[in-house]
């Protein structure tokens, strides 16, 4: 079955500081991966990608996420936090397949304090 | 331009009311979703349309009926709905094949 694992329901970090969200995934073939920000009461922002290549993925805000095809991994990074960061973040799974569905973690609540 | 509109953000009703919610794109995506999201959830999945045609019904109640008039509109259908079907609605559209999806700002509604 195919599942994406977010272990950490929150992160604190100090503003400043680097911060990490992690994200594990089990998923059968190359899946498509995904992070996404919520912000109270919105919808879900697009973040970044990664589909092939490279495996360190820059986005938007200063966000990147690093793969590990070895660790099934597809953590979120950012080199200095700001405190408008702060926000829920979900990692997402998209299996190549025509069904282009979003299987999604159970979120990461993200604070970051001044 | 990758913006998801919807309307209305908010909407209270009755369990016996009809209402329906609505959502743009002018993307050119071919694929439209709509999602139901309870707080401090993750979104859950509930249709996918592809060329303005059903492909996907993850088993949601027939009190919500999703409608695609065209290739940018897509509508759902409130009707005798329950007051646990209370959550943000989100819809989104994705380019057929990579499928990046970029996501409305969401209807809020509330069932009494």
């Amino acid at each position: 079955a195919q599942s994406v694992a977010q272990p950490e329901d929150q992160v604190n970090v100090a503003e400043g500081n680097p911060l990490t969200v992690k994200c594990t995934y089990s998923v059968s073939g190359n899946p498509y991966l995904f992070w996404y920000v919520q912000y109270p009461n919105r919808g879900l922002q697009f973040l970044l990608k990664y589909i092939t290549g490279d495996n360190l993925v820059k986005g938007s805000y200063g966000f990147e996420a690093e793969f590990n095809k070895s660790q099934t991994s597809f953590h979120l990074k950012k080199p200095s936090a700001l405190v408008s960061d702060s926000a829920l973040y979900f990692c997402a799974v998209s299996k190549v397949d025509s069904s282009y569905k979003l299987i999604f973690g159970s979120g990461t609540r993200l604070l970051v304090r001044p | 331009d990758t913006e998801v509109t919807q309307t209305p953000k908010h909407l209270v009703m009755g369990m016996t009311n009809k209402k329906s919610l609505k959502c743009e794109q002018h993307m050119g995506h071919r694929a439209m979703y709509w999602y139901k999201q309870k707080a401090k959830k993750p979104p859950e999945l509930m249709f996918v349309y592809s060329y303005e045609k059903l492909s996907i019904n993850e088993s949601v109640p027939s009190r919500f009926s999703p409608e695609c008039p065209n290739s940018s509109l897509l509508n759902l259908h409130l009707h005798a709905l329950q007051p646990e079907d209370s959550a943000l609605y989100l819809c989104a559209s994705s380019p057929l094949g990579e499928g990046t999806q970029y996501f409305g700002p969401g209807t809020r509604l509330l069932v009494l």
